[in-house]
């Protein structure tokens, strides 16, 4: 069954230093999201994606936040310049259907940020 | 804009025996749907049952079932026959059916504990 991948799964980075999360969303899926979750708090939406644009994006997705989908198939979160608050687990998802169900976001396996 | 609520920060259950979590959530909306996700210790985010506002028929899924209040805007699950597998944290998620990127509101979740 087809799944959302992301890579690294963990990553541990000096403050002011850039990173880039990268996924792979389900192939015939056509929105795409960034989550965080805090350490021991729920999660947060960051940005959705479709159409090659951002459709929406929360309070939390500044100007050191950006995405971009490069190749038609990953799909990248760059943090510009990081800071210790941003030391959370970073969650990628894809919405639409999967071995013929409903029409639903499915969450990848998350990469742990580390700011140092 | 969307809030959810679960007021239960933790709970435990004996396994083999039945469990609800509680959730509660607010919209002027009147379609949307309604997610449980659980998060087991590898924190990987699993999609475990969907409601669609507009269909009075609760969602099952196996031993997983829920009990959809639309009026009251409560939506609770049932976990029936617990297993020690099903000890995670569990959130509820709100989503808009149209006119935005359909993004996951979730609440703060809920740690659950399967005891043999």
């Amino acid at each position: 069954e087809p799944e959302v991948t992301q890579t690294p799964s963990h990553q541990v980075t000096q403050m002011g230093q850039e990173v880039i999360l990268r996924c792979v969303p389900i192939s015939n899926h056509l929105y795409f999201y960034w989550y965080r979750q805090i350490l021991g708090q729920k999660v947060e939406f960051l940005v959705s994606f479709y159409n090659n644009e951002i459709s929406e994006k929360s309070e939390i997705f500044d100007d050191q936040f950006s995405v971009e989908r490069p190749d038609g198939s990953n799909f990248t979160l760059k943090i510009r310049s990081t800071k210790l608050e941003d030391s959370a687990m970073y969650f990628c998802a894809s919405r639409g259907r999967r071995a013929g169900g409903r029409e639903t976001q499915y969450f990848g396996p998350g990469t742990r940020l580390l700011v140092l | 804009a969307q809030t959810v609520t679960q007021s239960q920060p933790e709970m435990s259950v004996q396994e083999a025996e039945t469990v609800t979590l509680s959730c509660t959530y607010d919209t002027s909306e009147n379609n949307y749907y309604l997610f449980w996700y659980k998060q087991p210790p590898s924190r990987q985010m699993i999609l475990v049952i969907r409601q669609e506002a507009y269909k009075q028929q609760n969602a099952t899924e196996n031993r997983f079932s829920v009990n959809f209040q639309k009026a009251a805007k409560s939506f609770s699950l049932k976990i029936s026959d617990s297993q020690l597998g099903d000890t995670a944290m569990y959130f509820c998620a709100f989503s808009r059916t149209q006119g935005g990127s359909e993004k996951l509101v979730f609440g703060k979740g809920t740690k659950l504990t399967v005891n043999p």
